[in-house]
């Protein structure tokens, strides 16, 4: 079975403008969740989507907006960047909305200048 | 909220040596606890789990012991490699509702030969 992919690997945008980031689930999951990890920090949880709907949501404003499409693969998007957006955006996929075994992607790494 | 406290790094060992790395919690309901491990450039991947009280999670001579009474996790293994230098994650999910991990802040090991 395939693993959880994301793309691009690394991006760099500047301040104000606009980016998408993409994610393939794994085989047989129908659950994507993204989550943020700063520089020297833990992973902090973005929101979840399930069937293609989203199913949660952290602490993130409205400008972090994401979509999961009927093959369960998803994008993250983030409008008006902020230099502090700089992160690595990391993908997990489950099975039926726990997230209890969570597969990560290996994360695209962000710059905002 | 919901919660996880680990030890800070970064933790220095020879090869060989043991190793300890503590992680404790705070959660609302009954957690299911993870440890998650990050080598350089790469994504998570889930080490080991436990989803009760007094469960051991164990996998490639790591173990850690759920324990309800002091609302710790603690993941321990008996002979390090330098293989193992990476930086360890311990995180919590809920059972209830939509569930996410919550991550600490990471413990980074170096094993040194």
């Amino acid at each position: 079975e395939t693993g959880v992919t994301q793309s691009p690997t690394h991006l760099i945008k500047t301040r104000g403008q606009q980016v998408t980031l993409r994610c393939s689930s794994q085989s047989g999951h129908n659950t994507v969740s993204w989550y943020q990890q700063a520089l020297g920090q833990g992973p902090q949880f973005i929101f979840q989507y399930y069937r293609e709907e989203e199913n949660g949501r952290g602490n993130f404003p409205p400008r972090f907006s994401g979509l999961q499409f009927p093959n369960y693969s998803s994008e993250l998007n983030v409008n008006a960047l902020e230099l502090d957006d700089s992160a690595l955006y990391l993908c997990a996929s489950s099975r039926d909305g726990t997230n209890t075994e969570a597969f990560f992607g290996q994360g695209t790494r962000l710059t905002v200048v | 909220g919901d919660s996880v406290t680990q030890m800070e790094g970064p933790v220095t060992l020879s090869e060989e040596a043991f190793l300890t790395i503590n992680c404790t919690y705070t959660a609302t309901g009954y957690p299911s606890l993870f440890w998650y491990v990050q080598y350089p450039g790469e994504g998570l991947q889930l080490l080991l789990k436990a989803t009760k009280a007094d469960d051991k999670g164990s996998n490639k001579g790591f173990e850690a012991t759920y324990r309800k009474e002091t609302t710790s996790f603690h993941l321990e293994k008996g002979s390090v490699q330098v293989s193992d230098s990476a930086v360890y994650f311990c995180a919590l999910s809920l059972a209830s509702g939509y569930s996410t991990l919550t991550f600490g802040k990471g413990t980074m090991l170096l094993v040194s030969p």
